[in-house]
């Protein structure tokens, strides 16, 4: 079974719906990061959270918002899904002296 | 913001030797991360190096100067399966430890 897991991998929405992609881990790692990837603009943060406490923004944080529910889970929702937000969007966990991150399958969006 | 630089892309045979270079700018560095990314797929780990020097693991290795701000990732006898883009992130220390900065990614097309 996978370590990090995506739901859904696919999705297909309209502009100025409210949407969730999922995002949970058995690795027992604290640490949990979501990015977007763009063609041509690489891998760019969009939030991470070091414990279930604990939030921040990433470099583009704009128009998202996350929920760390349990360790194991974090979720990144779309408030009002717009056509630029169209994106592959991958979660990525990380452990407390593990020095790299590993990567969910991924979330294939498109925003109508 | 960081400033990590690669080729976007580079095409090489079957059988030969590949150099992708990555160049960066940032302060508090704490280590740099050479991921494969196959399309479609999730960014999966190949080497990491926080010492100046050169990492080998079989055909890959990874070299890092940090007084240049550089690395290379270095893929010997080529194979068709090593075409994929290739991702340089730069991790930093302090409050943002953990956190990857993404290079755009070099996009490698091995010919036979």
């Amino acid at each position: 079974d996978a370590d990090v897991t995506q739901t859904p991998r696919n999705r297909i929405t309209k502009t100025g719906k409210r949407i969730m992609l999922e995002c949970s881990q058995t690795k027992g790692h604290d640490r949990m990061y979501w990015y977007r990837q763009d063609p041509g603009l690489g891998l760019r943060l969009i939030y991470y959270s070091f414990d279930v406490k604990d939030i921040n923004k990433g470099e583009i944080s704009d128009g998202y918002s996350v929920s760390r529910q349990a360790q194991a889970k974090f979720s990144l929702s779309l408030e009002s899904a717009i056509p630029n937000q169209t994106a592959l969007y991958f979660c990525a966990t990380r452990g407390t002296g593990v020095e790299t991150q590993y990567f969910g399958p991924g979330t294939r969006l498109l925003v109508l | 913001g960081q400033n990590i630089d690669q080729p976007t892309e580079m095409t090489a045979t079957e059988g030969a030797i590949v150099q992708i270079n990555c160049t960066y700018q940032t302060s508090g560095f704490n280590g740099l991360f050479w991921y494969q990314q196959h399309a479609g797929e999730a960014p999966t780990f190949l080497s990491y190096n926080v010492l100046d020097g050169l990492e080998e693991k079989g055909r890959f290795s990874s070299f890092l100067s940090r007084s240049k701000g550089y690395s290379y990732l270095l893929l010997k006898e080529l194979q068709m399966k090593d075409s994929a883009s290739y991702l340089c992130a730069v991790s930093r220390g302090g409050s943002t430890l953990g956190r990857l900065y993404f290079g755009r990614g070099t996009q490698l097309t091995v010919w036979p």
